[in-house]
């Protein structure tokens, strides 16, 4: 049973132009909600995070909206550059108790940004 | 300073075959995490450490598969008996202690481990 569904496996975008990258959860438990970036060969990196009580986090070119009634978060991205190529895991924060955090994983959206 | 590394980068082993995964975190970092990549799949949690805590083993997928983390630094990811479907790239990361800080876990590069 998959908590967090990253729907689409992949995504191709013009450079210069609006990325989004679209998250659903199920568990309404989640306290905060995260981006991360993973190029080929490497770990994947911290992009973003949204607590749960937020609707909107900007950091720079990126920006997480939180949508709770929807169960939805996205991943904007503008303008794309070529260097945005790679692929982007949501992940969603849970309290395993005794100050344990569990971050649950979809599967990721490989994003191609074409000079 | 250095990141996460992880030994060895590539692993073939034998079914039946017992194998070792190293993790050397960030220096500092007190909380630890393993977690494996399995062919088109997300990244699937594992075990925790942090500090002297008992750890969280919720994730482990079987009694064959266990982890130790020694003097609060180095991790060892042990599988025994590996089977085909242990196949995976396994990931360590570490993050510094904190509510907001475990949200920035910083990732190695991985250790593919294919099971013939």
């Amino acid at each position: 049973d998959q908590q967090v569904k990253q729907n689409s496996p992949s995504l191709s975008v013009q450079e210069g132009r609006i990325s989004i990258l679209n998250c659903d959860y199920t568990n309404s438990m989640f306290d905060y909600f995260l981006w991360y970036k993973k190029y080929p060969a490497e770990g994947p990196t911290f992009l973003i995070s949204i607590s749960s009580i937020k609707d909107k986090n900007e950091d720079g070119r990126f920006t997480v909206f939180l949508n709770k009634s929807a169960k939805h978060l996205s991943l904007h991205i503008v303008p794309s550059q070529p260097g945005d190529s790679a692929v982007y895991f949501c992940a969603a924060r849970s309290d395993s108790g005794a100050g344990s955090y569990q971050l649950t994983f979809g599967k990721g959206t490989k994003l191609s940004v074409i000079p | 300073g250095a990141g996460v590394s992880q030994s060895p980068s590539n692993k073939v082993t034998e079914k039946g075959k017992d194998v070792e995964l190293r993790c050397d975190p960030i220096s500092g970092h007190t909380a630890l995490y393993w977690y494996r990549q399995s062919l088109g799949q997300g990244l699937e949690f594992l075990i925790y450490f942090q500090g002297n805590s008992a750890p969280d083993k919720s994730g482990l997928p079987s009694d064959r598969f266990s982890a130790e983390r020694t003097g609060g630094s180095v991790s060892t990811l042990t599988i025994q008996r590996t089977q085909q479907e242990d196949s995976a790239v396994y990931l360590c990361a570490s993050s510094a202690q904190g509510p907001l800080s475990y949200n920035e876990q910083f990732f190695g590069p991985g250790t593919r481990l294919t099971v013939l």
